[in-house]
């Protein structure tokens, strides 16, 4: 089972560069998510899609946008990165918000 | 101000004791969920209470959802070393579409 892929695992960007980090699912899930976490920290929510066509900002939107592509691509833009921007992302969905979420093996960015 | 306030944020303790992490929220939540987290992997769900004053074992672990449906206590009993790890809690408020997680607990059991 293939449940929640992210790629790419590793990138380092320098200042100024975009990129988009990709997300898919295989289990059919209405909601997906974008996190970030900070060293030590818990998860940050950046934007959400509670179905396909949706998208809406979450606790710290800024310097990101986001695609729900379809039902199972749901992709994460950086158009100018930043050094604030380092970070662990990690993408999820869930079938509800209130059932339980499945987690891709995170993006470890880095912005110099 | 995060939605869900975690706390202790570390608690260092030794094989064999008991602990308790706290999760606390001012809001209502129709649900809330545990996961817990190693290093480089994503979180990993534990256990979701749904009911008011419902509690919850899975193992040595106990958790708890408050009456109000505000906040949630994961208890850990004897704890172990592989207990050690990032505890999370997480849930949605009844009238949103999101899923916000806590601060997180980091728990480290010494043999």
């Amino acid at each position: 089972n293939a449940g929640v892929t992210q790629t790419p695992k590793f990138q380092v960007l320098k200042t100024g560069q975009s990129m988009t980090l990709q997300c898919a699912q295989d289990m059919n899930h209405n909601s997906m998510y974008w996190y970030r976490q900070d060293p030590g920290m818990g998860l940050r929510l950046i934007y959400y899609s509670a179905s396909e066509g949706t998208t809406d900002k979450g606790e710290v939107p800024n310097g990101y946008n986001v695609s729900r592509l379809n039902k199972r691509e749901f992709s994460l833009r950086l158009e100018s990165a930043a050094p604030s921007q380092t970070s662990v992302y990690f993408c999820a969905s869930s079938q509800t918000k209130n059932t339980e979420a499945f987690f891709g093996q995170g993006t470890r960015l880095t912005v110099v | 101000t995060q939605l869900l306030e975690q706390s202790p944020q570390f608690l260092s303790i030794q094989e064999g004791e008991n602990l308790t992490v706290y999760c606390n929220s001012s809001s209502v939540f129709s649900s809330l969920q545990w996961y817990r987290q190693e290093p480089g992997e994503g979180p990993v769900l534990l256990v979701t209470v749904v009911t008011g004053g419902e509690v919850k074992k899975l193992k040595r672990l106990t958790f708890q959802f408050g009456d109000a449906r505000k906040d949630s206590s994961l208890h850990i009993t004897a704890a172990q070393p592989g207990d050690t790890g990032l505890y999370l809690c997480a849930g949605a408020v009844a009238a949103g579409n999101k899923l916000t997680f806590g601060g997180g607990t980091r728990v480290l059991v010494k043999p």
